[in-house]
C-alpha cells in the first residue's frame, strides 16, 4: 500500500531557529500533499495544501511566511517553520492522497518542541 | 467548516466488548473516512464510505452512513487491548476531497 515517510519524528530547537520537516511518498507520486497541525487531545487542523511545482495554498490564519512549504518533486514536500517560537510547539503531520481510492495516507508525524 | 464531530469523546470498555463511535457532520459530503491514531503517532486510514453507500465492513470494523441525519458510526467488534487509540472521522466535500477532522474519540480497551 501507499506509504508516506515523515522525518524527523521528533525535534527540539531553540527559539528563533528554523526547522525543516520532510514528507516523502515512498511508492507513489503525490502531486498534492497536505500539512496538518495537531495540539494535544485536539483535532488535526489543516494548515496548507502543497502542490507540486506551484505555490502552496494556505488555510485562513496560517502565516505563509512563518510556515514555508516547498513541493519541488512528485515525492517530496517540505515544511519549514521559520524563526520558531514556543507557541509553534506542536505535532505536525503530512498526508498525501494515494492512488486508487480517496483515502489519504498519513506520515507518522513530527513532534516539534521549541525551547 | 468543520466536517466531523465524534461522540463520545472518550470510551472505556473491556476486551471482547464492542465499541461504537459516532460522527456527525455539518454539510454535504462526498465521502467520510475513519482514521485511527495511536498516541503521538500519525493517522492510519481505516475505512472510507462514499455518500451513496449505507454500510461497509472491513474485518472487525463496520461503518454506517446516514446522509439524511448527516451521521456515521464506527463499530469495532470483539475489541482488543491493541485497539486502544483515538479514532477520527473526516468528511470530504467538494471537488477537493480534502478530509476535515473532528476532535476524535479516545478509546481505551482494558485487557
Amino acid at each position: 500500500g501507499a506509504v508516506v515517510s515523515q522525518h524527523p519524528s521528533r525535534v527540539i530547537c531553540k527559539s528563533g531557529t528554523s526547522v525543516k520537516i520532510e514528507c516523502r511518498s515512498l511508492d507513489f507520486q503525490a502531486t498534492t500533499m497536505f500539512w496538518y497541525r495537531q495540539f494535544p487531545k485536539q483535532s488535526l487542523m489543516l494548515m496548507a495544501t502543497s502542490n507540486e511545482g506551484s505555490k502552496a495554498t494556505y488555510e485562513q490564519g496560517v502565516e505563509k511566511d512563518k510556515f514555508l512549504i516547498n513541493h519541488a518533486s512528485l515525492t517530496l514536500s517540505t515544511l519549514t517553520v521559520t524563526s520558531a517560537h514556543p507557541e509553534d510547539s506542536s505535532f505536525y503531520i503530512c498526508s498525501a492522497r494515494g492512488d486508487g481510492d480517496y483515502g489519504y495516507t498519513f506520515g507518522s508525524g513530527t513532534r516539534l518542541t521549541v525551547v | 467548516s468543520q466536517q466531523g464531530e465524534e461522540d463520545p469523546q472518550a470510551l472505556s470498555i473491556q476486551e471482547g466488548e464492542n465499541a461504537t463511535m459516532n460522527c456527525s457532520y455539518k454539510t454535504s459530503i462526498n465521502n467520510l473516512q475513519w482514521y485511527r491514531q495511536n498516541s503521538g503517532r500519525g493517522l492510519v486510514h481505516l475505512i472510507l464510505i462514499r455518500s451513496n453507500e449505507r454500510e461497509k465492513h472491513s474485518g472487525r470494523l463496520r461503518v454506517t452512513l446516514d446522509t439524511s441525519k448527516k451521521s456515521s458510526s464506527l463499530l469495532i467488534t470483539a475489541s482488543r487491548a491493541a485497539d486502544t487509540a483515538s479514532y477520527f472521522c473526516a468528511g470530504a466535500s467538494g471537488g477537493s476531497y480534502i478530509p476535515t477532522f473532528g476532535r476524535g474519540t479516545s478509546l481505551i480497551v482494558h485487557p
